[in-house]
């Protein structure tokens, strides 16, 4: 069975420009997470999802920041507009949804905003 | 307050050398999980082990052990014979009750450099 997908993974753009990364979880997967990686902050959750449903937004850092998940089987995190201090490596991860199961990673989308 | 704690910025040793990494953890729940990930140089996050709060027992698989300790809210990883493809950056992580269990608060990761 595949892992979990992410596109593109390396993604670089100027700053003010809208930026969309991609996610499509493990099939039969209920749970989804979104997490940024920076140095200075490490790995952060964003938002996760629970049967396409957000659960819980609190990480998300400001309104250019938005995710979405249409379907089971795909969600996207997009930044509108775009700033240097975005950069950073954004995983999604996806679980079963049981409690304390363990999160399965994507290799993660590297962003650089010029 | 930060609920994972990995003091060990960075550990250099020597191949074949042991090596302990440190995971003290802070929680008011009775009910939690505890995790440890590794992320090799290729940046993807692998997951290496799971134990939940009423499993005290040690683990051990080939060259890696875990210590849980709930007495010192410590979760601590050793790896034996270390080799070079040890070399990674290992995350420590919680999941608590009063989430469902859903969210992962991770520590800062402690690099591992092994040497031949």
């Amino acid at each position: 069975d595949a892992g979990v997908i992410q596109s593109p993974r390396h993604e670089v753009t100027e700053m003010g420009q809208e930026v969309t990364l991609r996610c499509k979880p493990i099939s039969g997967h209920n749970s989804l997470f979104w997490y940024r990686q920076t140095m200075m902050r490490g790995l952060e959750l964003l938002i996760y999802f629970n049967n396409n449903v957000p659960i819980d937004d609190s990480g998300m850092p400001e309104d250019r920041f938005s995710a979405k998940m249409p379907n089971a089987s795909f969600s996207t995190l997009k930044i509108q507009p775009s700033e240097p201090r975005d950069s950073a490596v954004y995983f999604c991860a996806s679980t079963p949804g049981l409690a304390g199961e363990e999160q399965f990673f994507g290799p993660g989308t590297r962003l650089t905003v010029l | 307050a930060q609920k994972v704690t990995q003091a060990q910025t960075e550990i250099s040793v020597v191949e074949k050398e042991d090596v302990t990494l440190d995971c003290v953890y802070e929680t008011r729940d009775t009910t939690y999980y505890l995790f440890w990930y590794k992320q090799p140089p290729s940046g993807e996050l692998v997951f290496l082990i799971r134990r939940n709060s009423f499993d005290e027992q040690n683990e051990i698989s080939g060259r890696y052990s875990w210590n849980f300790q709930k007495s010192t809210s410590s979760f601590n990883f050793t790896i034996t014979a270390s080799q070079v493809v040890d070399s990674a950056v290992y995350f420590c992580a919680l999941s608590e009750a009063d989430t469902g269990f859903q969210k992962l608060v991770f520590g800062t990761g402690t690099r591992l450099l092994v040497s031949p």
